[in-house]
């Protein structure tokens, strides 16, 4: 199994709501990334967990809220977002902790719409 | 600071008219240098891994080459299916565990 699943694939929601994103992988990575892409520009690192700790915070609101309940699973928790959030939210893994590097692997993103 | 600039921005090229994607990078200690594809509103397919100058790796029409300061994305004979956006990033040692990733070009293939 070489796929990094995220769901929903589409969620829209309004500033008062509270919602959560998921990503699963299962090829045993022990590095997995919250990324954010707005339209024609390249993903924008939010956070990485190594080893299922927190080990980068990319000066994030906190209205995006992390989580890594296990070594394959990775939660964004959004709570109070503002219209200018909207974008794809992209997961990633890798095979390596983040000091090995090595290829990170996408999965499908969820678009995420603010109203 | 690391930095990764690709060119051009935008290609247009008709089927069968081959041609390459520029990747020019400034890293402390190049860890790794990673090219992906995405098509719209889906997430970037892993394509190639480059450590070393003079390295090379070939996927069907793609070939990816590494020299110390910039990498290229050579296309032969493209097909219509090979439009997307192509993206380039780097790891430096600099960066642990963050891709710098170029602006990517966006690749158009007319029948």
């Amino acid at each position: 199994d070489t796929e990094v699943t995220q769901t929903p694939k589409h969620l829209v929601m309004g500033m008062t709501n509270k919602k959560s994103l998921k990503c699963e992988q299962h090829m045993g990575h022990r590095a997995m990334y919250w990324y954010k892409q707005k339209a024609k520009k390249p993903p924008e690192l939010m956070f990485v967990y190594s080893y299922e700790k927190l080990s980068i915070n990319e000066s994030v609101p906190s209205r995006f809220s992390p989580e890594c309940p296990n070594s394959s699973l990775l939660n964004l928790h959004l709570h109070a977002l503002q219209p200018e959030d909207s974008a794809l939210y992209l997961c990633a893994s890798s095979h390596a902790g983040t000091s090995g590097g090595g290829e990170q692997f996408f999965g499908p993103g969820t678009r995420l719409t603010v109203l | 600071e690391d930095q990764v600039t690709q060119s051009p921005e935008a290609l247009r090229l008709q089927e069968g008219e081959s041609s390459s994607l520029n990747c020019s990078y400034t890293v402390s200690g190049l860890r790794g240098l990673f090219w992906y594809r995405q098509d719209p509103g889906k997430g970037p397919e892993f394509l190639f891994t480059l450590y070393s100058a003079g390295e090379e790796k070939e996927k069907e029409r793609l070939k990816a080459t590494l020299t110390k300061k910039e990498s290229f994305l050579h296309i032969t004979a493209p097909k219509p299916e090979d439009s997307a956006t192509y993206l380039c990033a780097v790891h430096g040692s600099s960066n642990t565990g963050k891709l710098i990733f170029g602006q990517g070009t966006t690749l158009q293939v007319k029948p």
